[in-house]
């Protein structure tokens, strides 16, 4: 079946440091592959999304590039701030599943 | 400005009691869904609802039961809490042939004791 692996956290960093968080991935077929964040307080909203293998997400000074041949999604952020401290969840749709299935998410502290 | 609204957002229960959470979107999205957020394990797909008038099951569907009224609210009902069943519940909603771009509510926190 399908599954997400996200590097574990919390990840605390220092304001303008870079920031990356590693997402791998299982599925079967070619699936498209998402971000998601969770502010305190408040329900997941989408982040960015890539559809197909080399395609490359940004929103928000945040990337993250479909790789296939690694089965990796890790998501970049060159200088972060304090308001971007949030949980950050990979995810992807199969459509053989035609839900998404989620990582179980990675805390990030950005200190000023 | 709405979007998908929850309710209750907070509510501790005894092994044993039941209730029901609501959920209400005014996006006019044909697709709903409930899933639990455990620690260390993400969100996980409880049952959804693809069109009003249907539900089908998702990753953990036992113990819950779910209801679509109507195109605007897809509740969730807890017939007989269990401890196990502490959690983080989200609601959320997506356009019909959009299934990945799903928006969400800001969530229940439940306690069962």
């Amino acid at each position: 079946g399908n599954s997400v692996t996200q590097m574990e956290g919390p990840v605390t960093l220092s304001e303008e440091a870079f920031l990356t968080i590693n997402c791998t991935y299982t599925a079967t077929g070619y699936p498209s592959l998402f971000w998601y964040v969770q502010y305190p307080g408040e329900g997941l909203q989408l982040l960015l999304k890539a559809t197909k293998a080399d395609d490359k997400g940004s929103n928000k000074g945040f990337e993250a590039t479909y790789r296939k041949e690694t089965t990796s999604f890790h998501l970049e952020k060159g200088s972060v701030q304090v308001s971007d401290s949030a949980v950050y969840f990979c995810a992807l749709f199969s459509g053989s599943a035609r839900q998404l299935t989620f990582g179980s998410g990675t805390q990030l502290t950005v200190l000023p | 400005n709405a979007g998908v609204t929850q309710t209750p957002k907070f509510q501790v229960l005894k092994t044993g009691q039941s209730m029901t959470l609501q959920c209400a979107q005014d996006m006019n999205h044909n697709s709903m869904y409930w899933y639990r957020q455990d620690p260390g394990m993400g969100l996980r797909l409880i049952y959804y609802s693809a069109s009003e008038g249907t539900t089908d099951k998702g990753e953990v569907p036992n113990g819950y039961n779910v209801s679509r009224l109507n195109k605007r609210e897809f509740s969730l009902r807890l017939e007989s809490a269990a401890p196990s069943q502490t959690s983080v519940y989200f609601c959320a909603s997506s356009e019909a042939g959009t299934n990945e771009k799903l928006f969400f509510g800001s969530g229940t926190q439940l306690s069962v004791l």
